[in-house]
């Protein structure tokens, strides 16, 4: 069975940091590359930003109005990534995927999320 | 590449075919288009991926279809368990993957 668990969210102060984590199981981790997507309160999905696999050299990209702020990382061993988020602002404001690239240009695998609000 | 739904809002009673749009605002490859479902407090789940197959275990009343700007997912047969917001997702160099604003499905 697939199970895709993130955590780290909570409420941080405009310019605060904060760490998420995603643990994965189920599927070959090490294979996927691994992205996050965040959803605003009522609003549609966006997408944050990725790790690809060991075979990519575990390269990072992201979305215009996170980079810079935000870093992805990935612990294979542990079938695990991570979001470091820096310089939080309000509008980071969401309910934050953690998902996976299914290899056919899609994400098919995605936790429950995980709700990050900042604010004063 | 910017992505439009239309409608905003389906409202449709069971056994009705629902019919989804998703228009790009460029030509898109047909390998790089998928729809998702989201329903209330929940992920979204991959439906169609590469405009027209199935995500497994997909029920076959859900289809996709199109080609270059314009793409359509079809819901032959409303169930009630179809309510939910749909989502077409398309996937390029920068961003990766852009969604599009999603159609609400109301089944009456």
């Amino acid at each position: 069975e697939v199970q895709v668990v993130e955590s780290g969210g909570g409420l941080v102060q405009p310019g605060g940091s904060l760490r998420l984590s995603c643990i994965a199981s189920g599927f070959t981790f090490v294979d996927r590359h691994m992205d996050w997507v965040r959803q605003a309160p009522g609003k549609g999905l966006e997408w944050v930003g990725r790790i690809n696999n060991k075979g990519q050299g575990y390269t990072t990209e992201y979305a215009a109005s996170v980079k810079g702020r935000f870093t992805a990382s990935r612990d294979d061993s542990k079938s695990s990534v991570y979001l470091q988020m820096n310089s939080l602002k309000t509008e980071d404001t969401a309910l934050y995927f953690c998902t996976s690239d299914s290899g056919y240009w899609s994400l098919d695998y995605w936790g429950q999320g995980t709700l990050v609000t900042v604010s004063s | 590449i910017e992505l439009t739904q239309s409608p905003g809002t389906l409202s449709l009673s069971p056994g009705e075919r629902a019919t989804l749009s998703c228009r790009a605002s460029q030509s898109v490859s047909s390998n790089y288009l998928a729809w998702y479902q989201q329903k209330p407090g929940q992920a979204p789940r991959l439906l169609i991926y590469g405009a027209s197959s199935r995500a497994t275990g997909i029920p076959d009343r859900f289809s996709g279809s199109g080609s270059g700007t314009d793409f359509t997912l079809t819901i032959s047969r409303l169930e009630p368990e179809d309510s939910a917001v749909y989502y077409c997702q398309q996937f390029g160099d920068s961003p990766r993957f852009t969604f599009g604003p999603g159609t609400k499905v109301d089944i009456k």
